[in-house]
């Protein structure tokens, strides 16, 4: 069964820049899994931010930006602000019309 | 403004039956992809099913299929997902989510509703 995979935590700086990534427990990541990615803060519905791997959705702020990184797709938050601090969840089309979320990753801003 | 609205989730016991409901407003509901997606407590998203929007196709995750029909009423604009034989694995928020306004079905999730509880326990 195949597992995305994403960085369990990870933190920032205030205006500092982050990359999370998205992988696959077997195989690369490419633009064929139409990579897709969400914010999502505690209590809260998630957010898109990014789809079809570096399409920002409507209203999110370009220092957010979705990129394929070595065999990974990834999230690049560049000057990190502290509304930023959320988990964020990737996910994959895996063909055959099924996705397949990851794990998520918290992000801290500190 | 495009709104998903979820209703019916509710405490039921293993081996039951619910049928949670997403009320679209705003958007051209039967020509776009939607899906469910769930969150069991303290866990992370999971993807349940989804309708193409296109097609008329639908498609599930293998832990809910033979369990779970997708299904939409067009004259409603409200998306249904009849879940039987329920387990206590399915406990989660389960949320109804748009596809992208291009119709293609790979562009994932667009808007979200704000969730509905499921809990599954005697």
């Amino acid at each position: 069964q195949t597992v995305v995979t994403q960085e369990p935590s990870f933190s920032v700086s205030p205006g500092g820049t982050v990359t999370l990534t998205c992988g696959l427990s077997s195989g690369s990541v490419s633009t064929g899994h139409y990579p897709s990615w969400y914010q999502q803060t505690p209590g809260q519905a998630p957010r898109t931010l990014i789809y079809s791997t570096n399409t920002r959705s409507s209203g999110v702020p370009d220092r957010f930006s979705g990129s394929i990184v070595g065999n990974k797709a990834a999230l690049s938050i560049t000057g990190a602000q502290a509304e930023d601090e959320s988990d964020y969840y990737c996910v994959l089309y895996m063909g055959s019309g099924i996705w397949v979320f990851g794990g998520g990753t918290k992000l801290t801003v500190l | 403004e495009v709104q998903l609205l979820e209703s019916g989730g509710n405490l039921v016991q293993p081996g039951g039956s619910l049928r949670l409901s997403c009320e679209a407003s705003g958007f051209t509901f039967s020509s776009l992809a939607m899906s469910w997606v769930r969150q069991a407590p303290g866990k992370g998203l999971e993807w349940v099913s989804s309708f193409s929007g296109s097609s008329g196709s639908t498609y599930y995750a293998d832990s809910v299929k033979g369990r779970f029909t997708i299904s939409r009423d067009i004259s409603k604009n409200t998306l249904y997902l009849q879940m039987n034989s329920l387990r206590a694995d399915d406990t989660a928020v389960y949320y109804c989510a748009k596809g992208g306004n291009s119709g293609n079905y790979r562009d994932g999730f667009d808007i979200w509703g704000q969730g509905t509880m499921v809990t599954v326990s005697s």
